[in-house]
């Protein structure tokens, strides 16, 4: 069966970086795109943006572009998200999420809390 | 990008139906049929209920149905139980090669 399994809470400090991992399993990891969603505390759910299998190029909403970087390593069916200039707006529960190839998302890690906070 | 407006709540009684709409733009909505609905329970991770607007994944019950007019997206839950009560969100792949999601919609069944 299809999990996507998701590295523990961090607590940062403004100004920082985060790095969150997400390990697939139970398909063909290099043959699906990988997203990335977030959601702070009591709100909606936010697309952040999408690696393909090659991991050449990714697709970001646009207020996220000058800081966040995603990447993949095919070795270990992960995949990364790393978010610089942390401000405590950052602060939420960070998704992963596999494309089910009809443009939406069909498996959803179990999430990781990225706590901004001086 | 602007998020999908859905209602913030909705409410209904056990063996009701009910009827969220998410309404968006020609760019996004409007302009595609790769609408998709999601439903979370508190603490959890959300779960994929509906995709392309209208066709249910293996496993979610056909009490889930889904449409599309214009602009606006909708979810239908008929039948209503106690398990159905969680938040949804819509989401739209959009112009810009991007993807959009509504605020949210608390469900109650009362």
């Amino acid at each position: 069966q299809v999990k996507l399994v998701q590295s523990g809470t961090e607590v940062k400090k403004p100004g920082a970086s985060v790095k969150v991992s997400c390990q697939a399993s139970g398909y063909t990891f290099s043959s699906y795109n990988m997203h990335w969603v977030r959601q702070a505390p009591g709100q909606g759910l936010e697309w952040m943006g999408m690696i393909t299998p090659s991991g050449d190029r990714a697709s970001d909403a646009q207020k996220f572009q000058d800081r966040v970087t995603m990447t993949r390593d095919t070795s270990t069916s992960t995949v990364y998200m790393a978010l610089s200039g942390l401000t405590s707006e950052d602060t939420a529960v960070y998704y992963c999420a596999k494309d089910s190839s009809n443009w939406s998302f069909d498996f959803w890690g179990q999430g990781t809390l990225v706590t901004v906070s001086s | 990008q602007s998020a999908l407006t859905q209602p913030a709540s909705v409410s209904g009684s056990p063996g009701q139906s009910i009827t969220i709409s998410c309404t968006g733009t020609s760019s996004d909505v409007g302009g595609y049929n790769f609408v998709s609905w999601y439903q979370q329970h508190p603490g959890k991770a959300p779960k994929f209920m509906i995709y392309d607007v209208s066709n249910r994944p293996s496993g979610v019950s056909n009490r889930f149905s889904g449409s599309k007019s214009g602009n606006t997206a909708s979810l239908t839950i008929s039948g209503l139980q106690a398990e159905d009560e969680a938040d949804y969100y819509c989401s739209s792949y959009t112009s810009s090669s991007t993807w959009v999601f509504g605020g949210g919609t608390k469900l109650t069944v009362l």
